[in-house]
């Protein structure tokens, strides 16, 4: 089962911040947080992990809480084209694991005009 | 285009029927994984290489499936005997293991439909 807890959609206005929640309340230490969106009939995408500071990239910031027990996905200007279907994932490193991800229901964003 | 391609994109049989999947990770990716995805659903881990070996098999993957990666590069999925339970999107993903991060890159998908 997933570790994690999303709400199972979103609106967000076109040009506006889309915030994206997470819950992730039993995460240990070593699992690290995870981002990725499916677009309607296309294959998942990586967007971004952290582990415990913020983290950006050109795509989205991650925000994670200092207890790590819930982070925040933002995009800073939602577009037509960020209209997917958002997963948060925790997950360990380490060459020992299998890095296999497991996905739960996500966060559909619609991002509307 | 994330370097990752499937074949075929869709693929459409009768119940009973055996198929095949073929992946082509990037050419550097030592660690491959398929997922299959219902509707409505987020994708559900299948099975796990690294390099030749697979190393991991989820209980979804029944004995009427089987998995291989021959010299490590590209891989296939074999479903034998396909029930109509077996329709989902097919998932492959790559990446290059350094520390066994979860940064995968994931093909397009083969949609399986079984009538």
């Amino acid at each position: 089962d997933a570790k994690t807890t999303q709400p199972p959609s979103m609106d967000c206005a076109e040009g506006r911040a889309a915030n994206l929640p997470c819950n992730h309340s039993t995460i240990s230490g070593n699992e690290y947080v995870y981002w990725y969106r499916q677009i309607h009939s296309q294959g998942p995408q990586y967007i971004i992990h952290g582990l415990k500071n913020n983290e950006t990239n050109e795509m989205a910031s991650l925000i994670i809480t200092e207890d790590r027990k819930s982070s925040t996905l933002i995009l800073p200007h939602a577009t037509l084209r960020d209209t997917a279907v958002y997963y948060c994932i925790v997950s360990l490193h380490g060459s020992s694991n299998t890095g296999k991800l497991i996905f739960g229901q996500g966060t559909t964003l619609q991002v509307k005009p | 285009d994330t370097g990752v391609s499937q074949d075929p994109r869709h693929k459409i049989t009768k119940r009973g029927q055996n198929v095949t999947f073929r992946c082509d990770p990037i050419s550097e990716h030592n660690r491959l994984y398929w997922y299959r995805q219902t509707l409505g659903q987020g994708p559900e881990f299948l099975t796990y290489f690294q390099n030749e070996a697979q190393l991991e098999k989820s209980r979804l993957l029944s004995d009427r499936f089987s998995a291989e990666r021959p010299k490590g590069s590209f891989s296939t999925l074999e479903i034998q005997r396909t029930e109509q339970g077996d329709s989902a999107m097919y998932l492959c993903a790559s990446s290059l293991d350094s520390s066994g991060r979860s940064e995968q890159f994931f093909g397009p998908g083969t949609r399986l439909t079984v009538l």
